[in-house]
């Protein structure tokens, strides 16, 4: 099963807000309500953002928000702050009863 | 406070083993969903497999039934990953980590990690 689908880059100045988007199938994203971000610094293990598509856990700023579109989720950072910059990735269960990531998405605060 | 210890990684040749553990504290990890996740050099993150709470039943990602094994010792609080047949594909950072729902069915959001163990496949 190929990994979901996300843009390599993303890029904002100071106090933007940035939409990285992520591509799945009906087989997992389109299918299930279960979709998840992670922000991972380097050398960091990932860290939850997003969980159950646009539910934020406590402690996670209200600047990151998520949704969903048929098979595509989304994640956006608004006001964004340069401890923001990072790697985000997305993912989702999916039918083979397991987990699928996407590629990842370094963001760049400019 | 919840802490995730990942430890068992290393050195191997191709076609070897390598056994993964993962020390859970703060939590049992009976109650919780667990998944293995690795990371190859640079690159993005990859679901390995689950066992799930209470039951203990298991899935794996492509390709890697039959070669890993995910099970626990609930008398040790500790998560396993047993990898057998290795090849340098599999050269990763391995990290466990806890699905957020205490018990029912699994959310499939990982709210805690370990620092993860890195393993080498090599000659």
């Amino acid at each position: 099963q190929s990994a979901l689908t996300q843009p390599p880059s993303a890029s904002g100045s100071p106090g933007q807000s940035v939409t990285i988007s992520c591509t799945g199938t009906s087989s997992d994203i389109g299918n299930y309500d279960y979709v998840s971000w992670y922000q991972q610094h380097p050398g960091k293990a990932p860290k939850l953002m997003i969980f159950e598509v646009i539910k934020r856990p406590s402690g996670v700023p209200d600047r990151f928000s998520g949704s969903k579109s048929g098979n595509t989720a989304s994640l956006t950072v608004s006001g964004l702050q340069p401890e923001d910059e990072a790697d985000y990735y997305c993912s989702s269960f999916s039918d083979n009863n397991g987990g699928i990531f996407g590629g990842g998405t370094k963001l760049t605060v400019l | 406070e919840v802490q995730l210890l990942e430890s068992g990684g290393g050195l191997v040749q191709p076609g070897g083993s390598l056994r993964l553990s993962c020390a859970a504290s703060g939590f049992t990890l009976y109650n919780y969903a667990m998944s293995w996740v690795r990371q190859s050099p640079g690159k993005g993150l990859e679901w390995v497999s689950v066992i799930y709470a209470g039951h203990g039943g298991t899935h794996y990602g492509d390709s890697l039934e039959g070669r890993f094994t995910v099970s626990r010792d609930n008398s040790q609080n500790t998560l396993y990953l047993q990898m057998d047949s290795l090849s340098p594909e599999d050269t990763a950072i391995y990290y466990c980590a806890r699905d957020q729902r205490r018990g029912g069915a699994a959310l499939w959001g990982f709210d805690s990690w370990g620092q993860g163990t890195l393993v080498t496949v090599s000659s």
